[in-house]
């Protein structure tokens, strides 16, 4: 079956420095790998995606990723944080063969920047 | 406008009731999917659809139902064989199985 850890509940950063966000996953095949923030009480919105190619992936709000595929981790990372970017972050993934329809969410860790 | 909605945001339900939550996209996407969100547990799949006509059971479908009957709907029913049933439920839904999802805003259930 497939997992995504997510060994974080929170993380906390002051604004202007950098913040990582850990993931790391568990499945059959090839991973496609996802990054989505949630704002309180609202649906989930995409940040980023890999698939194939490049190891590090950028994204929307100047998030990127970085896919590591002997460690099976897929942490989201951001040069300078900002107090907006506070919210509820959720790393996901698919698999590719097998039940690969399925997309498979962490737990989610909260991120607090602080001024 | 593109998109996908979820109706009602807020839903109340007593127990012993089913009740059904409303999903429409129109992005023309083939897969819709529904999750469950506790706090502290993340995003639960209940149920997934890629293709009209065609839905699969995801981890935590006991107690709810689904139908495709159309490309764009794809309805839950929480049915009352749900016994924890007070959640946020988010709809979502894909091109492909291989893409990203994209989201609703949600339907919080309580019940009451």
């Amino acid at each position: 079956a497939q997992s995504v850890a997510q060994p974080e509940d929170q993380v906390n950063v002051a604004e202007g420095n950098p913040l990582t966000v850990k993931c790391t996953y568990s499945v059959s095949g090839n991973p496609y790998l996802f990054w989505y923030v949630q704002y309180p009480n609202r649906g989930l919105q995409f940040l980023l995606k890999y698939i194939t190619g490049d190891n590090l992936v950028k994204g929307s709000y100047g998030f990127e990723a970085e896919f590591n595929k002997s460690q099976t981790s897929f942490h989201l990372k951001k040069p300078s944080a900002l107090v907006s970017d506070s919210a509820l972050y959720f790393c996901a993934v698919r698999g590719t063969t097998g039940t690969a329809s399925k997309l498979t969410f962490g737990t989610g860790t909260r991120l607090q920047v602080t001024l | 406008d593109g998109g996908i909605t979820q109706s009602p945001k807020y839903l109340f339900r007593k127990e012993g009731q089913n009740v059904t939550l409303s999903c429409e996209q129109n992005l023309n996407h083939d897969a819709m999917y529904w999750y469950r969100q506790d706090p502290g547990q993340g995003l639960r799949l209940i149920y997934y659809s890629q293709i009209v006509n065609d839905f699969q059971k995801g981890d935590i479908a006991e107690g709810y139902s689904v139908s495709r009957e159309k490309k764009e709907s794809f309805p839950l029913t929480v049915t009352s064989a749900q016994k924890n049933p007070t959640a946020f439920y988010l709809c979502a839904s894909s091109i492909s199985i291989m893409t990203e999802a994209f989201f609703g805003q949600g339907t919080r259930l309580t019940v009451v």
